[in-house]
């Protein structure tokens, strides 16, 4: 069965540059959520998307932002990139707002 | 004081045992709860949902105790290949969907 994609699985940026992540939600899951998660921390929710219309936010810095395509489809766009940005960012969907959610495998950024 | 509360163990048990964890919620107005499991490094994995009557999927049972504010997963038989962490997730209700992860707790299954 097809499963969440994400790209890419690794990002190495510099202080201050900006980076893209993509999620590719399964087909037909109408939600999509992003989290980033630290070295030996929980999945910290930034933003979530239903309908391709924003719907919950959560701990999403203001240099980071994010939205759902027409495809639905998702990017993060994260600019002045900080040596704390370094983390484990993923990428669920579900079908339907407060149902199980899939997790992609990850963009692991490293900011040097 | 954290919305998800989870003992992070770890909790060491020889193969074959039964253990259970517990996590409590403070919001009261909590719609919905699942267990996850992540592995190291990698993406977390879901078990299963949480229903208000409990539920059981083979060595796996969950129960919701809305009184008291908490969620369990029982394993029975413990495997090896159980020994991960196990993540409790609740989506707060009153008006957000925002769901909100317990710190997790590490399991380690030993022959």
């Amino acid at each position: 069965a097809a499963g969440v994609i994400q790209s890419p699985r690794h990002l190495i940026k510099e202080k201050r540059e900006t980076a893209t992540l993509k999620c590719y939600p399964i087909p037909r899951h109408d939600t999509v959520y992003w989290y980033q998660q630290g070295p030996g921390q929980d999945p910290q929710f930034l933003i979530s998307f239903y309908e391709k219309m924003q719907s919950d936010k959560g701990s999403i810095p203001d240099r980071f932002s994010a939205q759902q395509f027409s495809d639905y489809h998702s990017e993060l766009n994260m600019s002045s990139l900080e040596l704390g940005d370094s983390a484990l960012y993923f990428c669920a969907s579900s079908l339907g707002y407060n149902q199980p959610q899939h997790f992609g495998d990850g963009t692991r950024l490293s900011i040097l | 004081r954290k919305e998800v509360e989870q003992d992070p163990g770890p909790f060491n048990v020889p193969e074959g045992a039964t253990v259970a964890f517990n996590c409590t919620y403070s919001n009261s107005a909590s719609q919905s709860f699942f267990w996850y499991r992540q592995d190291c490094r990698k993406e977390p994995k879901l078990l299963m949902s949480v229903y208000s009557s409990g539920n059981e999927d083979g060595r796996f049972t969950a129960q919701l105790n809305r009184a008291s504010q908490y969620i369990s997963l029982l394993i029975r038989d413990s495997k090896l290949s159980d020994s991960a962490t196990y993540l409790c997730v609740v989506n707060m209700g009153g008006g957000s969907y925002i769901p909100t992860f317990g710190r997790g707790t590490s399991l380690i299954v030993h022959p």
